[in-house]
């Protein structure tokens, strides 16, 4: 099955500095891949996600990139808000037409004042 | 408004007590699951369903059941409860399906066992 590793598990920044969290994954037919933002408390929340066709996508502060060679993506953050201290969640789906996700353990977003 | 209703929000109990946590939506959708998020937040499946009367396990082995005799309704009940079922439960729904589009979570149901 799909096995998805995300990197780092905390990551403390900067208020306004830039936030970067990788992935990588392992089933090569994989074509969605999400990113779920999960604020302490509350409940996880879809903020980006990027298909197998395109390698960029933007949406404000925040984008994704995709190498589907290196079988990797990551989420940056750029210009990092207080309200952006949560837990980010990544995943990919099994490919193949399968249904599902797997999800990455969680980074855990600070945002130092 | 269109959202996904759990309950109870927190439950602790009894070991041995069954328990059923209800989960209910009015977003429309077919498919619905249910994930167990551990106190490192690590997400697994643990149920899905693609609409009424289908009903699958997920990757992560639960001794929980499921039903989905409607199409808005996707309780999930444990027959004993044991310390070890001791999580967060999140129900969640979608349209297009987890692996495709977005998936909507509910507020979750935190089971503390004794």
């Amino acid at each position: 099955g799909e096995n998805v590793e995300q990197h780092p598990s905390t990551l403390s920044v900067q208020e306004g500095d830039s936030a970067v969290i990788k992935c990588t994954y392992s089933d090569s037919a994989s074509n969605y891949f999400p990113w779920y933002k999960q604020e302490l408390g509350k409940r996880p929340q879809l903020i980006i996600d990027i298909r197998s066709n395109v390698g960029e996508k933007k949406d404000q502060r925040i984008a994704v990139t995709l190498n589907k060679t290196a079988k990797h993506f990551s989420l940056h953050i750029t210009e990092t808000q207080p309200e952006d201290s949560a837990v980010y969640f990544c995943a990919a789906n099994p490919g193949g037409g399968a249904d599902g996700l797997t999800f990455g353990k969680g980074t855990h977003l600070i945002i130092q004042p | 408004e269109a959202d996904i209703y759990q309950t109870p929000r927190y439950l602790v109990i009894g070991t041995g007590k069954k328990i059923t946590l209800e989960c209910s939506q009015t977003m429309g959708h077919d498919k619905m699951y249910w994930y167990q998020q551990d106190p490192g937040m690590e997400l697994h499946l643990i149920h899905y369903s693609y609409g009424v009367n289908s009903t699958e396990k997920g990757d992560l082995s639960s001794e929980s059941t499921v039903s989905r005799i409607r199409t808005e309704h996707f309780p999930l009940t444990l027959e004993s409860a044991r310390p070890s079922h001791t999580s967060q439960y999140l129900c969640a729904s979608s349209w297009q399906g987890a692996g495709t589009g977005e998936l909507f979570f509910g507020e979750g149901s935190r089971l503390t066992v004794l």
